[in-house]
């Protein structure tokens, strides 16, 4: 089935690292990315990875995936004020450009 | 480029209602889905459209249907409104073939439904 799950609040201190979980059923799935929404706006890309990978690092941002337990990490560094928004993990099968979200995890710096 | 551009913004319609959005793609891009954000929710797939038809489609009631025009900007109809179906509906585009899965969404359009 096609399920995907992260933890619903993270408060962390500006300048600290955030990282923000996701789990995730399908083992079909291909790609997997990580979306920023802030309130009142759509959606933006951060990044992705595909699933033949187990890491992938930009600029702040590093995605961790480990296939085998289905988990997916964002790490942001030196988090800041701006970062505050909601996070969404979503997975794809490749080819069907049908995306699967997780239910966002709401991110919040302290300054 | 203007990216993908939806209309209206904000909807509001009463219970029982019709209702009708609309999407353009982004420019060179010919695959439209459409998803349905509830309060507090991740997005969720309605179905996606390509060459005109229905190519996939998510757990949604026949309730909501779509179309595709030949300039490949979509429609998204949602008869007999619901209180339920009130939400943020994005549609998102891409190019079927792209080397590179990243779909660009929308900013959405915000549906009350009274």
């Amino acid at each position: 089935g096609e399920d995907v799950e992260q933890s619903l609040f993270l408060s962390v201190r500006e300048g600290d690292s955030s990282v923000i979980n996701c789990t995730y059923t399908d083992s079909s799935s291909t790609y997997l990315y990580w979306y920023k929404q802030e309130p009142g706006a759509g959606l933006q890309l951060l990044t992705y990875i595909f699933s033949n990978m187990d890491m992938k690092q930009d600029q702040r941002l590093t995605v961790l995936l480990n296939k085998k337990d289905k988990h997916l990490s964002l790490r942001i560094a030196d988090t800041q004020t701006g970062d505050s928004a909601i996070y969404f993990c979503a997975e794809e099968t490749s080819g069907t450009y049908k995306y699967i979200f997780g239910t966002g995890t709401r991110l919040k710096v302290l300054a | 480029d203007a990216g993908v551009t939806q209309s209206p913004t904000h909807l509001i319609k009463t219970r029982g209602q019709q209702v009708t959005l609309r999407c353009s793609p982004k420019s060179g891009h010919d695959t439209v889905s459409w998803y349905q954000q509830a309060l507090g929710q991740g997005p969720q797939f309605i179905f996606q459209y390509y060459e005109e038809e229905e190519r996939q489609r998510g757990n949604f009631p026949d309730r909501f249907s779509g179309h595709q025009f030949p300039n490949y900007s979509s429609e998204l109809n949602v008869n007999a409104l619901l209180l339920g179906d009130s939400a943020l509906y994005l549609c998102a585009s891409i190019k079927t073939g792209s080397n590179y899965n990243e779909q660009f969404f929308g900013p959405g359009t915000r549906l009350t439904v009274l």
